[in-house]
């Protein structure tokens, strides 16, 4: 079975510009989380969806959205980037079954700079 | 808040070694307690799993010891090697929601 694929794998963009990033679960996966990764605060959650509904949501701002087709793949929208939003961006895919606390499986992650 | 606490931040073992690494969490809800190892330049890859309802779980060089009461769990690498170097991550899981510690860097030196 194919992993988890998330692209690009790279993106530079400067301060004010919009970013979208892409992540397609393992086949048979229903639920993906998305995850922003800094050296200074680990793994923050930023949002899980599951049947193209958005189920949990992290602390982050507005600028931040998400979405999930039909297939379970997911994008992750950032607009107006700031500095701060350089990082790596984690996407994780699981089963998702309700009431069921399974495993996610990690992408590689998209390395997004904003200069 | 940080849900799920970890130390030490980083650790440095020689080969042969015990590599231990504690996490420490607060909220009861939590039912699932997943290690993750990354390497640089890569996602995190699930290492090894427990469920509240065991106290240990073992597989090959990798333990996680789980304590209930105490609300921790650590885990335990036995003859660490230098291929073991990268960092590790704590998690907490409850209704699909995952909280991850700030993450060990662990070198294991030859």
């Amino acid at each position: 079975k194919a992993g988890v694929t998330q692209t690009p794998r790279y993106l530079i963009k400067t301060r004010g510009q919009q970013v979208t990033l892409s992540c397609s679960p393992i086949s048979g996966h229903r639920s993906v989380s998305w995850y922003q990764q800094t050296p200074g605060q680990g793994l923050q959650f930023l949002f899980e969806y599951f049947s193209e509904t958005q189920r949990n949501k992290g602390n982050f701002p507005g600028r931040f959205s998400g979405r999930q087709f039909s297939n379970s793949r997911s994008e992750m929208n950032v607009s107006t980037l700031e500095l701060g939003d350089s990082a790596l961006y984690l996407c994780a895919s699981s089963l998702g079954g309700q009431g069921v606390t399974d495993t996610q499986y990690f992408g590689p992650g998209t390395r997004l700079t904003v200069l | 808040q940080q849900q799920v606490k970890q130390s030490p931040q980083s650790l440095i073992v020689q080969k042969g070694g015990i590599s231990i690494i504690n996490c420490a969490y607060e909220n009861t809800a939590f039912d699932y307690f997943p290690w993750y190892q990354q390497f640089p330049g890569k996602g995190p890859a699930l290492l090894i799993a427990i469920r509240p309802d065991v106290s240990e779980k073992k597989e090959g060089r990798f333990t996680i010891s789980f304590n209930k009461s105490a609300k921790q769990f650590s885990l335990h690498i036995m003859d660490s090697q230098p291929g073991d170097s990268a960092t590790y991550f704590c998690a907490a899981s409850t209704g699909n929601q995952f909280y991850f510690g700030t993450g060990t860097s662990l070198t294991v030196i030859p």
